[in-house]
């Protein structure tokens, strides 16, 4: 079946870092794929997201890009805040039309002052 | 915008007890999902439903039951409450158009099984 793949986590970076977050996943026929956010005591919000191979998503400061040739949509940041810190999902849905998804395992990032 | 609402935001049960997690979206959304949040585990597809009278299971769908007799609600009823159901619980509705769809989430309900 269907499934996602994070790196693992915690990450810790300083302010102004270069945030890499790697995802990969395995699907039948073409998903879309997203980003989510989860601030400490919050839920889910939608980061950024792509619908079709080679698109870039991209949201404050975020990108990632679909790649069907590696199945990756790794996220990217040039430049991290404090604010940053949060966990990380990366999920999939299928075309079941079902509005169902597949997320990783998320990934926790702490931002340093 | 009111979006996703779930009720309440925190619970404690005991073992065997019973209850019902509710969850309300005002978007006219079709598709309805219930996920649970384990540390390490990501978010898992307890039920999900398509629409109005449609229900289905996901990938974690023993203890809870589900009903969709509205649009606008979707609850989750815990039968018998395990200390294994101790868990952030995450209503989402979405929509799908064309090669689009996006997922929008409620706040979550942390429940406490002891």
């Amino acid at each position: 079946g269907d499934s996602v793949t994070q790196m693992e986590g915690p990450v810790t970076l300083s302010e102004e870092a270069f945030l890499t977050i790697n995802c990969t996943y395995t699907a039948t026929g073409y998903p879309s794929l997203f980003w989510y956010v989860q601030y400490p005591g919050e839920g889910l919000q939608l980061l950024l997201k792509a619908t079709k191979a080679d698109d870039k998503g991209s949201n404050k400061g975020f990108e990632a890009t679909y790649r069907k040739e590696t199945t990756s949509f790794h996220l990217e940041k040039g430049s991290v805040q404090v604010s940053d810190s949060a966990v990380y999902f990366c999920a999939l849905s299928d075309y079941s039309n079902t509005g169902k998804l597949i997320f990783g395992q998320g990934t926790t990032l702490q931002v340093k002052p | 915008n009111a979006g996703v609402t779930q009720t309440p935001k925190f619970q404690v049960l005991k073992t065997g007890q019973s209850m019902t997690l509710q969850c309300a979206q005002d978007m006219n959304h079709e598709y309805m999902s219930w996920y649970r949040q384990d540390p390490g585990m990501g978010l898992r597809l307890i039920h999900y439903s398509v629409g109005a009278g449609i229900t289905d299971q996901g990938e974690v769908p023993n203890g809870y039951n589900v009903s969709r007799s509205t649009t606008e609600d979707f609850p989750l009823r815990l039968l018998s409450a395990a200390p294994s159901q101790t868990s952030v619980y995450f209503c989402a509705s979405s929509y799908i158009s064309l090669q689009n769809t996006e997922a929008f989430f409620g706040q979550g309900t942390r429940l406490t099984v002891v």
